[in-house]
């Protein structure tokens, strides 16, 4: 059975750092590309971050240079580093599994865990 | 980049009515590749449809999505009372950002 499990989440002051973590199990985590969705209260789904097998990042214009995806094959844990946060980053922050093994697409994500909430707040 | 526009916003139906959700697109979205998920309230989205009109894993068939270019709908059948819930569109494909459309709520 796949299991996404988020944590990391928490208050944190405009301007500070936190680190999401996403502990996958129940399927070959290298085979996969893994997103991070948001969504702030209320509101809609806004796909963040995207990292296929060993590259690099890609990032929604709204975080870039801001969030650094990464993710750790030998472990099966993928994270994001938020830096300079703002209270329009208070969200809840999803951990997404591509559908489809690796190839060459961004696919739509099959399964998703609960999310960790992050407030930016003072 | 693609936008995504839902309508309507709000759908107010009754158990065994048919709901008709509307997913529009700003520009032609490559291969057709739009998802539906279904998201209820303090829960994860649930994947539904891909590639327009394709079912996921353990999706009933009264769910069924279609069209292509710009305009694309999903169709929920004979509604039941767990379909009451937010529904979201996505392009995806070979490069991000992946898009959402801002959601349908299918409400009694």
């Amino acid at each position: 059975e796949v299991q996404l499990l988020e944590s990391g989440g928490g208050l944190v002051q405009p301007g500070g750092s936190l680190r999401l973590s996403c502990a996958a199990s129940g399927f070959k985590f290298s085979d996969y590309a893994m997103s991070w969705v948001r969504q702030a209260p209320g509101k809609g789904l806004e796909w963040v971050a995207g990292v296929h097998g060993p590259g690099e990042g890609l990032y929604a214009e709204s975080v870039k240079g801001r969030f650094t995806i990464s993710r750790d094959n030998s472990k099966s844990i993928m994270y994001l580093q938020l830096s300079s946060l703002g209270v329009e980053d208070t969200a809840i922050y999803y951990c997404a599994k591509d559908a489809v093994k690796l190839n060459g697409v961004w696919d739509p994500f099959d399964h998703w865990g609960q999310g960790t909430l992050v407030t930016v707040s003072s | 980049e693609i936008v995504l526009t839902q309508s309507p916003a709000t759908l107010s139906l009754s158990p065994g009515e048919r709901a008709t959700l509307s997913c529009r697109a700003s520009q032609s979205v490559t291969r057709n590749y739009v998802a539906w998920y279904q998201q209820k309230p303090g829960q994860a989205p649930r994947l539904l449809i891909y590639g327009a009109s394709s079912r996921a894993t353990d999706i009933p068939d009264r769910f069924s999505g279609s069209g292509s270019g710009t305009d694309f709908t999903l169709t929920i059948n004979r509604l039941e009372a767990e379909d009451f819930a937010v529904y979201y569109c996505q392009q995806y494909g070979p490069s991000p950002p992946l898009i959402f459309g801002g959601g349908t709520k299918v409400e009694i």
